[in-house]
């Protein structure tokens, strides 16, 4: 069965530094990914996705995220935090069985001022 | 164009009550998806429904029925409600879940804020 772990419940961060939030996933066949923003009391939005190709891949709102199959991983990054970044965010796995996803338990990133 | 709405946005039930929540998209998808969100667990897939009248379960089905009658509708229902499915319940579409190798995005709903007493 596949799995997704997020390293790291909370992540917090001072604007204008670096966000890294962790995704792993367990897959013997690299499955697609994908990466989610929940901003409070609303639903999920898409910020990228990989599919095949190109390993890093480039979101919106300046996010971007590598596959690396050797380690499994597929991390989220932004230079530059904004205070705009503060969500929850969730890795997700899947998209081959009738478009089921597999997430990840989530990430709050809280960004001070 | 709403995209996926959801209906109602919160709700409270006492033990035992039953309910039904409703799933509407106008964008003329053909996979629609039934999540629960409980903190620290991500999204957990309840039910799905590939096309008009199908339905088939996810990884958590106990206590819950589907129904997807009309093409923009999918129907959660609670028969018996209990405590523990107190949580935020999302829904989901998308169009094709394949397209030359590229997988298409899912589109989630506000949600639906239930608490069972």
């Amino acid at each position: 069965a596949q799995s997704v772990t997020q390293l790291g419940s909370h992540v917090s961060v001072s604007e204008g530094a670096l966000v890294l939030l962790r995704c792993n996933y367990s897959s013997s066949v690299p499955p697609y990914l994908f990466w989610y923003v929940q901003y409070p009391n609303q639903g999920l939005q898409l910020l990228l996705k990989y599919t095949t190709g190109a390993t890093l891949v480039k979101g919106i709102n300046g996010f971007e995220a590598e596959f690396k199959k050797s380690e499994t991983s597929f991390h989220l990054t932004k230079p530059s935090a904004h205070m705009s970044d503060a969500a929850e965010y969730f890795c997700a796995a899947g998209g081959t069985s009738y478009g089921k996803l597999t997430f990840g338990q989530g990430t709050i990133l809280t960004v001070h001022p | 164009n709403a995209g996926v709405t959801q209906t109602p946005k919160f709700r409270v039930l006492k033990t035992g009550q039953s309910m039904t929540l409703l799933c509407a998209q106008d964008m003329n998808h053909e996979y629609m998806y039934w999540y629960r969100q409980d903190p620290g667990m991500g999204l957990r897939l309840i039910h799905y429904s590939v096309g008009e009248g199908t339905t088939a379960k996810g990884e958590v089905p106990d206590g819950y029925n589907v129904s997807r009658l009309k093409k923009q509708n999918f129907l959660l229902g609670l028969e018996s409600a209990a405590p523990s499915q107190t949580s935020v319940y999302f829904c989901a579409s998308s169009g094709q879940i394949i397209y030359r190798g590229h997988p298409y995005e899912q589109y989630f709903g506000p949600g639906t804020r239930l608490t069972v007493t």
